[in-house]
């Protein structure tokens, strides 16, 4: 079974503080995605990256970067983090090959809180 | 651009059929697919269509696709407690280095009352 797995189920930070939002799989995927879940806007995606040291931006990158230094492991970094920052933050990947078929797998997400 | 829209609660009484609703825009999406989470958990695939398809069966599951319409719909017959999570629609799409990409929807609040 692919296991998607974040770092921290629940994080609390301060404004202003970097945050560092780990994610690792282990099925040898090679695109990751990090989305952020906020109700009653769904998912929507911060950044991606189909290779090693390959990104993309996603729809909301403001205020985020990202790092993909190793194929199995995409982190997800805040800068200076903001109130507006706090919400559910969910890491992905797929298999690439530029399949037509696209299921994601999802790890169980982390619950930032900036204060 | 892209855009999914599902309405955002659905409330049944246990035993009764659930039928979650989606609009999505992108015409040449292959696959589409429903997810399911369920509280606090990530997302997991519930099933998924293919787009030459107009319907598919899945036990429970009944997933309808009306392509000239761009609507897709979840039945869920016999509805149970369990059931009972946020369910999200999701187009597929073809982004940079040919990475497919997922648009989602902003995800159905199911609620089953016993």
């Amino acid at each position: 079974d692919v296991k998607v797995t974040q770092s921290s189920r629940y994080l609390v930070k301060r404004t202003g503080e970097k945050v560092f939002l780990e994610c690792v799989q282990d099925m040898d995927h090679e695109n990751m995605f990090w989305y952020r879940q906020d109700p009653g806007l769904g998912l929507r995606l911060i950044y991606f990256s189909y290779d090693v040291k390959m990104k993309e931006k996603g729809d909301i990158p403001e205020g985020y970067s990202v790092s993909r230094e190793k194929k199995e492991r995409f982190s997800l970094i805040l800068e200076s983090a903001s109130t507006n920052q706090t919400s559910m933050y969910l890491c992905a990947s797929s298999p690439g090959g530029g399949t037509l078929y696209n299921e994601q797998f999802f790890g169980p997400g982390t619950r930032l809180t900036v204060l | 651009g892209e855009d999914v829209e599902q309405s955002l609660f659905l409330s049944v009484r246990e035993g009764d059929s659930s039928v979650i609703n989606c609009t999505y825009t992108d015409s040449s999406s292959t696959y589409l697919y429903w997810y399911k989470q369920e509280p606090g958990a990530g997302l997991q695939l519930l099933t998924y269509i293919f787009s030459n398809m107009d319907m598919k069966q899945d036990q429970r599951l009944t997933v309808l696709l009306n392509k000239k319409d761009k609507h897709l719909s979840l039945r869920i017959a016999d509805t149970q407690t369990g059931d009972s999570a946020i369910y999200f629609c999701a187009e597929s799409i073809v982004g940079s280095g040919n990475t497919g990409k997922l648009i989602f929807g902003q995800g159905t609040t199911l609620q089953v009352k016993p």
